[in-house]
């Protein structure tokens, strides 16, 4: 599958501050995933997408699709030491269930 | 959701042997992937684990380097076969329930 366009690459925030990233794609997807991998461990899923406009939070995260389906945002409010790790999205197509990946954003947060 | 389980967890193999990796999963779910994760890098799909038949590889992903079974809705193998150090990764499963892919912790295979 295609490698979506996820940025930034990392980042380094202070304790208490939002983070934001975003995915962009050339092509439409029917579902947008976010996922936490923290070293040593599969992706975790964090949120999930289902359609166009959708805004949905899951405790101090929020993510966005897209209107035009070729984009998602997340959002972590009010960081913490526990959100170091590495966030990737991924459009998943839904005819055949197959999982395109951004390259991920690594947060580290700084106490 | 589900919940996927590995084995082994890592391993290191000699250039030349092969090495099964195995994926259970504690619900049925309807499709079953196999990702490759090379260090610091983003997932790369392997193929699609097709329940009692041949899996459906992506591009640059042969059976007879990646054979793949699926005998049953909550099992799957990946074995990698004649391995060089360039298969040196992190293996990863993963299964959906419904609209969402749930995966596995990874296999963290060293070839020298």
């Amino acid at each position: 599958g295609q490698q979506l366009n996820q940025s930034p690459q990392s980042m380094f925030i202070q304790e208490g501050e939002d983070v934001s990233m975003n995915c962009t794609s050339s092509s439409i997807f029917n579902t947008w995933l976010w996922y936490k991998q923290d070293p040593g461990e599969g992706p975790v899923l964090l949120i999930a997408l289902y359609k166009a406009g959708e805004l949905t939070s899951n405790g101090r995260l929020t993510a966005q699709f897209g209107i035009t389906r070729k984009d998602s945002f997340l959002n972590i409010s009010a960081s913490i030491p526990s959100d170091v790790g590495i966030y990737f999205c991924a459009g998943q197509a839904l005819s055949d269930y197959k999982l395109s990946f951004g390259a991920g954003t690594t947060v580290t947060v700084r106490a | 959701s589900a919940v996927i389980s590995q084995k082994p967890s890592r391993d290191i193999c000699q250039r030349g042997t092969s090495l099964t990796i195995q994926c259970q999963v504690d619900s049925q779910v309807t499709m079953m992937f196999w990702y490759r994760q090379q260090p610091g890098q983003s997932l790369t799909l392997i193929a699609t684990a097709n329940q009692g038949s041949e899996a459906t590889y992506e591009s640059g992903f042969v059976i007879d380097k990646f054979p793949i079974s699926r005998p049953n809705l909550t099992f799957s193998t990946l074995t990698v076969s004649n391995m060089s150090p360039e298969d040196s990764s992190i293996y990863l499963c993963s299964g959906t329930s419904g609209n969402e892919q749930y995966f596995g912790p990874g296999t963290r295979l060293t070839v020298t």
